[in-house]
C-alpha cells in the first residue's frame, strides 16, 4: 500500500534552513504521472500549497516563498526533500507530503501524517 | 488570503444536507479539476472528491461535488456528527502555475 512519512527538525532557529525528507512506499516518483507535493498549514489555519515535484523532474513552487524552496527527489531512496530556508516564526506549521497519479485523480489521494516544525530562537 | 474562497463556517443538524462553496476564477477553477479533502481534529487531510465530482473508493456517497463555470460546491447529505470537520477546495492556477486551496470551511454538526 501507499505510504508517505516526513521527517526533519521538529525545531529550527530564525534565519536557519530547514530540510525536510517525505520518505515514501508503494509507488515510484519514476513512474509516469506520478507528483508529489509539500503542503503545509500554520497553527489553527488553512492548508498552503509549497511546492510540487513530477516524475519527470519538473519542478513547482508558490510564487510567494519560491526564493526559499527548493525540491528534489531521489527516487533510488524513494524520498522527495524540500529544503527552505531564512526560517522565520511565521514558518512554525505542519508539513505535509502528498501524493498525485495525474493520470488517476487530480486530487492528492494520499498524504504523510505531517511533521510540525517550530522556528523559535 | 487565499486564492479560492471559501465560508468560514458552515452549520447544520444531524441528518440535513449542508453545501460548501469554493470560488475561483478563470485562471484556475474555470479551467482545471476541482478537489475536495476533509481535515479531521489532529489529522491530516483526506481526499474526498476529485475531478469535480468523483470520489475515492471508500467515500461514502453522502459526500457529492459539482462545478460551474469558476465555482464549486461539495454536499454533504445524511450528516453526522463524524462529519464535523475542516473541508477544503484544491485546484491548479494555471496563471501561477501553483496548485492552491481554500481557506476552508469548518462544519458544525449541531
Amino acid at each position: 500500500q501507499v505510504t508517505l512519512k516526513e521527517s526533519g527538525p521538529a525545531l529550527v532557529k530564525p534565519t536557519q534552513t530547514l530540510t525536510l525528507t517525505c520518505t515514501f512506499s508503494g509507488f515510484s516518483l519514476s513512474t509516469s504521472g506520478m507528483r508529489v507535493s509539500w503542503i503545509r498549514q500554520p497553527p489553527g489555519k488553512a492548508l498552503e500549497w509549497l511546492a510540487r515535484i513530477d516524475w519527470d523532474d519538473d519542478k513547482f513552487y508558490s510564487t510567494s516563498l519560491k526564493t526559499r524552496l527548493t525540491i528534489s527527489k531521489d527516487t533510488s531512496k524513494n524520498q522527495v526533500v524540500l529544503t527552505m530556508t531564512n526560517m522565520d516564526p511565521v514558518d512554525t506549521a505542519t508539513y505535509y507530503c502528498a501524493r498525485r497519479n495525474y493520470y488517476d485523480s487530480s486530487g492528492y489521494d494520499y498524504w504523510g501524517q505531517g511533521t510540525l516544525v517550530t522556528v523559535s530562537s | 488570503q487565499s486564492v479560492l474562497t471559501q465560508p468560514p463556517s458552515v452549520s447544520a443538524a444531524p441528518g440535513q444536507k449542508v453545501t460548501i462553496s469554493c470560488s475561483g476564477s478563470s485562471s484556475n477553477i474555470g479551467n482545471n479539476y476541482v478537489s475536495w479533502y476533509q481535515q479531521l481534529p489532529g489529522t491530516a487531510p483526506k481526499l474526498l472528491i476529485y475531478d469535480n465530482n468523483k470520489r475515492p473508493s471508500g467515500i461514502p456517497d453522502r459526500f457529492s461535488g459539482s462545478k460551474s463555470g469558476t465555482s464549486a460546491t461539495l454536499g454533504i447529505t445524511g450528516l453526522q456528527t463524524g462529519d464535523e470537520a475542516d473541508y477544503y477546495c484544491g485546484t491548479w492556477d494555471s496563471s501561477l502555475s501553483a496548485e492552491v486551496f481554500g481557506g476552508g470551511t469548518k462544519l458544525t454538526v449541531l
